[in-house]
C-alpha cells in the first residue's frame, strides 16, 4: 500500500503570512502516460466534511481561493497558502489515487492561526 | 444542487450489526462509482469500500472485508453499508462520496468532489 506522510503534524502561521504543507509518497504517484500526478489535497473545517482543493496535485477545484496552490512531482508535493485568513483554519489532507485500492490518505495536517 | 445525504448511524453493541444509508440528488447517480469513507473521532480519513455504477465491482480496505458489505439501489438512488460483527475500533463518522466521472478504462479517478455530512456509528458496550 502507499503511505502518504504529512508535515508537519500541526502548523500555527500569522494572519496574512504564508503557509506551507508537505506531503511525500511513498512510491511515485506521477504516471508519464498521461503526465499527471495522482494526487489530491482536502480542507477539513470542524464539524465538517472534506472539501476537495485540488485534483492532478496542481489543478484547482472550482470555487477554492487562488491564494491556495498546489505543487510538486512524483513523491514530494506541497499546499501552500499563499497569505493566510482566518477562514482557512482547518485540517488538510493529501490523498493519492494512483495505486488503488487502497485510497491512502495522509494524516492531516492542522493549521491554526498564531 | 448536487447532495448526498447520510443516515443511519448510531450506537452499538460490540458484535452488532447496523446499516447506513446515504441518498443522492442533484446528479445522475447511477452514473457513478461511489464510496464509504470513515473517520474516527479526532483520527483522520480512511476509505473504506467502492461500488460500480452497476453493482458488479466492489473493493473493501482489508479491516472491513468480510464484515461489512457495499450495495446500491440505483432506483432509490442509494448507496448502503451494511455493517456486521462491529468491534469498537469501526467506530467514526461515515461519509458517503461521489469520485470523479468515468475515464475510458470504466473506472474513475479517485478523487472526491461531493461528500455528505456523515454519519457517525459508536461501538460500544
Amino acid at each position: 500500500d502507499i503511505v502518504m506522510t504529512q508535515s508537519p503534524d500541526s502548523l500555527a502561521v500569522s494572519l496574512g503570512e504564508r503557509a506551507t504543507i508537505n506531503c511525500r509518497s511513498s512510491q511515485s504517484v506521477f504516471y508519464s502516460s498521461n503526465n499527471k500526478n495522482y494526487l489530491a489535497w482536502y480542507q477539513q473545517k470542524p464539524g465538517q466534511p472534506p472539501k476537495m482543493l485540488f485534483y492532478w496535485a496542481s489543478t484547482r477545484e472550482s470555487g477554492v481561493p487562488d491564494r491556495f496552490s498546489g505543487s510538486g512531482s512524483g513523491t514530494d508535493f506541497t499546499l501552500t497558502i499563499s497569505s493566510l485568513q482566518a477562514e482557512d483554519v482547518a485540517v488538510y489532507y493529501c490523498q493519492q489515487y494512483y495505486y488503488t485500492p487502497p485510497i491512502t490518505f495522509g494524516q492531516g495536517t492542522r493549521l491554526e492561526i498564531k | 444542487e448536487e447532495q448526498l445525504v447520510e443516515s443511519g448511524g448510531g450506537l452499538v453493541q460490540p458484535g452488532g450489526s447496523l446499516r447506513l444509508s446515504c441518498a443522492a440528488s442533484g446528479f445522475t447517480f447511477s452514473s457513478y462509482w461511489m464510496t464509504w469513507v470513515r473517520q474516527a473521532p479526532g483520527k483522520g480519513l480512511e476509505w473504506v469500500a467502492n461500488m460500480k455504477q452497476d453493482g458488479s465491482e466492489t473493493f473493501y480496505v482489508d479491516s472491513v472485508k468480510g464484515r461489512f458489505a457495499i450495495s446500491r439501489d440505483n432506483a432509490k438512488n442509494s448507496l448502503y453499508l451494511q455493517m456486521n460483527d462491529l468491534r469498537a475500533e469501526d467506530t467514526a463518522v461515515y461519509y458517503c462520496a461521489r469520485p470523479s466521472g468515468n475515464t475510458m478504462t470504466g473506472y474513475p479517478y479517485w478523487y472526491f468532489d461531493l461528500w455528505g455530512r456523515g454519519t457517525l456509528v459508536t461501538v460500544s458496550s
